[in-house]
């Protein structure tokens, strides 16, 4: 298993700000994710973070708007820039450990955007 | 046409019923399935991987069907602590790319 911290827990943003999340692995583990899930919505793929390089990014989403960092096997950032409410979602950090083929989750970044 | 369907519910039982979700996928190409809970305002948890076969877990059985392309959970004797969303989750690639269903929300009544 892993244990996985994100912080913030939650935050209230103004439009057009930045905000970053953190996301701390408790092991080292070779595949990192981010996810968002909106209100009522399930979860969406937003990139793989890679270690030491940048993150592979799926459809619709972008490096400009979510840069993401990883500079190490436990810990990675996501920054959502530019906020506008439609970006009002939790962002949840995940993990894949290899043996199981489970995904963990952090317990997500509540984010609201005014 | 979304990768990953499933009935949103709710679906309302008392305890003690039988209750079956199902998923389709549409990529023919996917080879792993799994079935994850996620409880209000919680993180998702894997409930069980789904194989080939078909697996069972205590309550809990899961059925794949590739021809058709669909994935089931059947919960037998439902308890209040089942009230939850089911996550139909399905992979490609190695489980790197994991694709969520929308969820299906269960609530059990007394």
């Amino acid at each position: 298993s892993a244990v996985i911290s994100q912080k913030p827990s939650r935050d209230i943003c103004q439009r057009g700000t930045s905000l970053t999340i953190q996301c701390q692995v408790d092991s080292q583990v070779t595949m990192m994710f981010w996810y968002r899930q909106q209100p009522g919505q399930s979860l969406t793929l937003i990139a793989t973070a890679n270690q030491g390089s940048e993150a592979t990014y799926e459809s619709g989403f972008v490096i400009d708007k979510f840069p993401i960092s990883r500079p190490n096997l436990t810990f990675s950032t996501l920054t959502v820039s530019n906020m506008s409410p439609e970006d009002s979602s939790i962002y949840l950090c995940s993990v894949l450990t290899l043996a199981s083929g489970e995904l963990f989750f952090g317990e997500g970044s509540r984010l609201t955007v005014l | 046409r979304k990768e990953v369907e499933q009935d949103p519910g709710p679906f309302n039982v008392p305890e003690g019923a039988t209750v079956a979700f199902n998923c389709t996928y549409s990529n023919s190409a996917s080879q792993s399935f799994f079935w994850y809970r996620q409880d209000c305002r919680k993180e998702p948890k894997l409930l069980m991987s789904v194989y080939s076969s078909g697996n069972e877990d205590g309550r809990f059985t899961a059925q794949l069907n590739r021809a058709s392309q669909y994935i089931s959970l059947l919960i037998r004797d439902s308890k209040l602590s089942d009230s939850a969303t089911y996550l139909c989750v399905v992979s490609v690639y190695n489980n790197n790319d994991m694709r969520f269903g929308a969820g299906t929300r269960l609530t059990v009544k007394p």
